[in-house]
């Protein structure tokens, strides 16, 4: 099945910046996730979308984060004020139903604060 | 709190052989249970996937086992290939939730 596209492929900010990640679906679905892995680390979950609305988030999702659908298509990850520990790799994923799901993910932004 | 654990970071196998990528987890609410390859520098790619209501499920050359009684799942790829050199990730979900990954397993098909 068609995954997402992801923009940019590559970020590097300066500490204290906002940056946007943005995540672009192939086709119509209605849950989206946003994950993070930072280098030599596993993937960890941040955020779960449905159908417009934040439906779950782990602890590492704080005031720093955000996410929106600005026009309904683009799914976008905003962080507000960047740290060095927030260089990772952000995936974002689509699912295909919410209950015992496959989901299936883009090929990543990789972020880098100095 | 690792709910899912990869033991191995690294598996060498040769080319033609089986490769087993073992999984093991600790939450019994987990009710699926997927498997996921990785490049350097791309997302992680969907594999194969296995519901708790099964044992087994296969695709071609990958099989996944799952044995609910030892929480514990195995990734079977057969026979590996120079291009099965990846990290392996397992990964674990209850219902909705989202999924719980395991740290990887890095896999090298040597020809």
């Amino acid at each position: 099945e068609p995954e997402v596209t992801q923009t940019p492929s590559h970020q590097v900010t300066q500490m204290g910046q906002e940056v946007i990640l943005r995540c672009v679906p192939i086709s119509n679905h209605l849950y989206f996730y946003w994950y993070r892995q930072i280098l030599g680390q596993k993937v960890e979950f941040l955020v779960s979308f449905y159908n417009n609305e934040i439906s779950e988030k782990s602890e590492i999702f704080d005031d720093q984060f955000s996410v929106e659908r600005p026009d309904g298509s683009n799914f976008t990850l905003k962080i507000r004020s960047t740290k060095l520990e927030d260089s990772a790799m952000y995936f974002c994923a689509r699912g295909t139903s919410g209950n015992q799901e496959t989901q299936y993910f883009g090929p990543g932004t990789r972020l880098l604060v100095l | 709190d690792q709910q899912v654990k990869q033991n191995s970071p690294s598996l060498s196998v040769q080319e033609g052989r089986i490769s087993i990528l073992n999984c093991d987890y600790t939450n019994s609410m987990f009710d699926y249970f997927l498997w996921y390859k990785k490049y350097p520098a791309e997302g992680p790619t969907f594999l194969i996937s296995i519901s708790s209501i099964k044992d087994k499920n296969e695709d071609g050359r990958f099989t996944v086992f799952l044995n609910k009684s030892a929480k514990h799942l195995s990734l079977h790829i057969v026979p590996s290939q120079p291009g099965d050199s990846a990290v392996y990730f397992c990964a674990a979900s209850s219902g909705n939730t989202p999924l719980v990954f395991g740290k990887g397993t890095r896999l090298s098909v040597i020809a």
